[in-house]
């Protein structure tokens, strides 16, 4: 079965920091593009990151430098670690598997069901 | 920079009914657009990508079209569990969604 299971998620101070973990199962991390999405409370979702199966990795301008996406390929597991943590990075963050379907087509077929992380004093 | 602009942001609908919501993109995204189902508390469900086409386990009731700029997902013979927040997406060297559409009971 392919599923991915967050975990990290907690309270944590102003300019702390955390580091969210996605582990898969049913498929290989390294072979598909991996994303990093959340959902402020009373919002939409929001794109953080993705790190592609290639190796590149690209940030959502409100937390370049200071977020970093990676993964462990023996380990089948995303990460995203996040520093200097501010009130407005708290959200449930959910990691995501993006599938390529050809001609430049995307899809986010496999989501995990979020973790929560709560940035406050 | 595409952005993605959803409307109605809310949506009231009898169960039943057929719902209608839409995507614009600000510059054309060819057939590059996706649609998401997210109800609270559980995760979003990919619904159709590229523009149409539904994804695996997907309910016939869910429909997409569109190509460029102008997209819209339609839902026929509503049940009670298509009451959820619905965004559309594409991905453009990295992925950007709409700020999604509220579909109520009416």
């Amino acid at each position: 079965e392919v599923e991915l299971v967050e975990s990290g998620g907690g309270l944590v101070q102003p300019g702390g920091s955390l580091r969210l973990s996605c582990a898969a199962s049913g498929f290989t991390v390294s072979s598909y593009y991996m994303n990093w999405v959340r959902q402020p409370p009373g919002e939409g979702l929001e794109w953080v990151s993705i790190i592609y199966s290639g190796g590149d990795t690209y940030y959502a301008d409100s937390v370049r430098g200071r977020f970093t996406i990676s993964r462990d390929n023996s380990k089948n597991t995303l990460y995203l670690q996040m520093n200097n943590l501010r009130a407005e990075d708290t959200a449930v963050y959910y990691c995501a598997k993006e599938s390529y379907y050809g001609s430049g087509i995307y899809g986010m077929d496999v989501w995990g069901q979020g973790t929560t992380v709560t940035v406050s004093s | 920079e595409r952005v993605l602009t959803q409307s109605p942001a809310t949506l009231s609908v009898s169960p039943g009914g057929r719902a209608t919501l839409s995507c614009r993109a600000s510059q054309s995204v060819s057939s590059n657009l996706a649609w998401y189902q997210h109800k609270p508390g559980q995760a979003p469900r990919l619904l159709i990508y590229g523009a149409s086409n539904r994804a695996t386990g997907i309910s016939d009731r869910f429909s997409g079209s569109g190509s460029g700029t102008e997209f819209t997902l339609t839902i026929s013979s509503l049940q009670s569990e298509d009451f959820a927040v619905y965004y559309c997406q594409l991905h453009n060297n990295w992925p950007v969604f709409g700020q999604g559409t509220k579909l109520e009971i009416k």
